[in-house]
Parts: C-alpha cells; structure tokens; sequence
C-alpha cells in the first residue's frame, strides 16, 4: 500500500537553530499538507500546497515557516529559527484529486526544541 | 471553525457500543473521520460527501446529517483495537480541519 514516508523521526535541536523536516508524499498525489500536533493535544493545520505553491496557511505558519518541493518527489518544512514552542508532532499528508481515500499521513517527526 | 466533538472522552467493555458524535456551526459539505493510535499518524476511515450519507467500515459506521450539520461515528461491538483518538474532520476550502478528538479506551 502506498504510503507517505517522513524523516527523520526524531528531532532533537536547540532554540534559535534552523530544522529542515523531510516527506516523500505518494507519488500521483498532488496536493500536500503540513499538520503539527502538539502533545495531547488535536492535530492542527499548518499549510497546503498545491502545483509548487502555497494554497493556504494558518496563523500558525508564520515568516519563521517555509515549504518547498525541491524536486519531483520531496516535499519540506523548513523552521527558520527554532523556539520551545515548536516541539511537536509534524505530520506530512498528501491527498489526490479525489477526497474518495480522505488524505494519507505520515509517520510524523517528533521534533524536540531544548 | 474547527467542529467539536462529543463526547471527550469514552471508556468501555470489550462488545460494547459508543458513539461519537461531531457538529459544526459552518455547513457541511464532507466529513472525514480518522482514527489515531498513541504515537502513530492518523488513520483515514471514511468520508461521507452528501447529506444524509450512511457508510460502513467493518463494525464502523457513519452518518452525515447536513441539515443539522452534524455527523456521527457509530462502534459496535467495540474490539480492543479500537482504543485510540477518533477526530471527525472538515474539509473547508480544500483543507482538512479537525475536531480536538474523542478518546475512546476499550477495556477487556
């Protein structure tokens, strides 16, 4: 079964550095999400991204956030300057066209800021 | 905007019945339920896109109320496989927003 392959799985990094958190989405889809959750807590939405750009984006997604989608297959969340209040659950989804199958997410990254 | 869920929070014996339920004061146009086990990514059960639509995974079934704008996850005869976080979801503007998450624990 196709799936949507995220790395690394942990994260450990220091305040104030940059992380960059990778997805490799389900090859036909084409439509792309970022999901953070925090511990406990529901499964928030961060960005969508459809034909190399940005759909939409929470309040959540600040100028510290970035996504691109380098090449054909990966897709990535960039934290320009990390605070203790990223430490989440970040979640890669991807959908097709159709909402038939709902969306595919990821492993996660469980990305931990000290 | 996100729609809410009830209950919070569900404890049964293994056989029993729950049902979850998920409403939202925007109209409804799809409602996605997932289920995610402790520490693993959500899991998509089903949609349902119309008014009125009933759909059946296994002993989990759904039904989509549009005029009320409300839908309802139904668990018969629940298995210990089913302990997890149930989230009903919207799709609003081709985004997925969930609710915060009904807990369910299956006890033998």
């Amino acid at each position: 079964e196709p799936e949507v392959t995220q790395t690394p799985s942990h994260q450990v990094t220091q305040m104030g550095q940059e992380v960059i958190l990778r997805c490799v989405p389900i090859s036909n889809h084409l439509y792309f999400y970022w999901y953070r959750q925090i511990l406990g807590q529901k499964v928030e939405f961060l960005v969508s991204f459809y034909n190399n750009e940005i759909s939409e984006k929470s309040e959540i997604f600040d100028d510290q956030f970035s996504v691109e989608r380098p090449d054909g297959s990966n897709f990535t969340l960039k934290i320009r300057s990390t605070k203790l209040e990223d430490s989440a659950m970040y979640f890669c989804a991807s959908r097709d066209t159709s909402l038939r199958y709902g969306y595919t997410f990821g492993s996660g990254t469980r990305l931990t800021v000290v | 905007q996100q729609p809410v869920q009830s209950p919070q929070a569900v404890i049964l014996r293994e056989g029993e019945d729950a049902v979850i339920n998920c409403s939202s004061s925007k109209a409804l146009y799809s409602v996605h339920w997932y289920r995610q086990k402790h520490g693993e990514a959500p899991v998509f059960l089903m949609i349902l896109l119309k008014g009125g639509e009933q759909k059946g995974h296994e002993k989990i079934s759904a039904s989509f109320n549009e005029k009320k704008q409300q839908s309802s996850l139904y668990l018969t005869a629940s298995q210990l496989s089913y302990s997890g976080t149930y989230f009903c979801g919207t799709d609003y503007t081709g985004k997925l927003i969930f609710g915060q998450g009904t807990t369910l624990q299956v006890k033998p």
